[in-house]
């Protein structure tokens, strides 16, 4: 049982530069949300992906948007990077509906802003 | 989702039990208490979660006080790989908050020899 991929694992983009980063959920798993996790701090919800439709979003711009395609898998896109878009970009995935549900991690995308 | 209070760091010896601390107070009768570890680099990684009652599995136990205010996550037998950021959070489980976890700054646990 495969748990939640993503990638690329690392990538390198110039300043004002657009980047795209995937995500597929843990097997039976409906919905799909991403976190940023800058260096020495915990990560920070960015949006949330349920039935293709962002459902819910934290305090980021614009400027991140974001994917859910049918067979549930997500991309994150970032526009106009800024250095201080450097971080770890965490995917994660559970199921939308039941008390409980427990929500798993992949193991990031690391992004560098140069 | 009620805000939680961990020390910043903590210190075990290999071999030996660590307890870890998680303060709730404002926790909401519905709200789940939820444990992540972070190991450096590495995406978070689920440990346990409970309501109300104490739970167990091959990780580690987690000791929720009768009250609901503050909790206790046990590694019963820690070894140098437990070394990582332990993030206590208390999530709220209905459906479409379900995804959103709000972490705060965790307890960094050393584990020496």
């Amino acid at each position: 049982d495969a748990g939640v991929t993503q990638s690329p694992t690392h990538l390198i983009k110039t300043r004002g530069q657009q980047v795209t980063l995937r995500c597929s959920p843990k097997s039976g798993h409906d919905t799909v949300s991403w976190y940023q996790q800058a260096l020495g701090q915990g990560p920070q919800f960015i949006f949330q992906y349920y039935e293709e439709e962002e459902r819910q979003r934290g305090n980021f711009p614009d400027r991140f948007s974001g994917h859910q395609f049918p067979n549930y898998s997500s991309e994150l896109n970032v526009n106009a990077l800024l250095l201080g878009d450097s971080a770890l970009y965490l995917c994660a995935s559970s199921l939308y509906r039941g008390p409980g549900n427990t929500i798993y991690f992949g193991e990031g995308s690391w992004l560098t802003v140069v | 989702d009620a805000k939680t209070t961990q020390p910043t760091s903590m210190d075990c010896a290999e071999g030996r039990a660590a307890n870890l601390p998680c303060n709730h107070s404002t926790i909401s009768g519905n709200e789940y208490v939820y444990w992540y570890r972070q190991i450096h680099s590495q995406g978070p990684q689920y440990i346990i979660h409970g309501l109300k009652n104490n739970e167990t599995n091959e990780m580690a136990s987690l000791i929720i006080t009768e009250d609901r205010k503050s909790s206790t996550l046990i590694l019963p037998h820690a070894t140098l790989r437990d070394t990582a950021v332990y993030y206590c959070i208390v999530r709220a489980p209905e459906a479409g908050t379900a995804s959103k976890l709000t972490f705060g700054t965790g307890t960094r646990l050393q584990v020496t020899l």
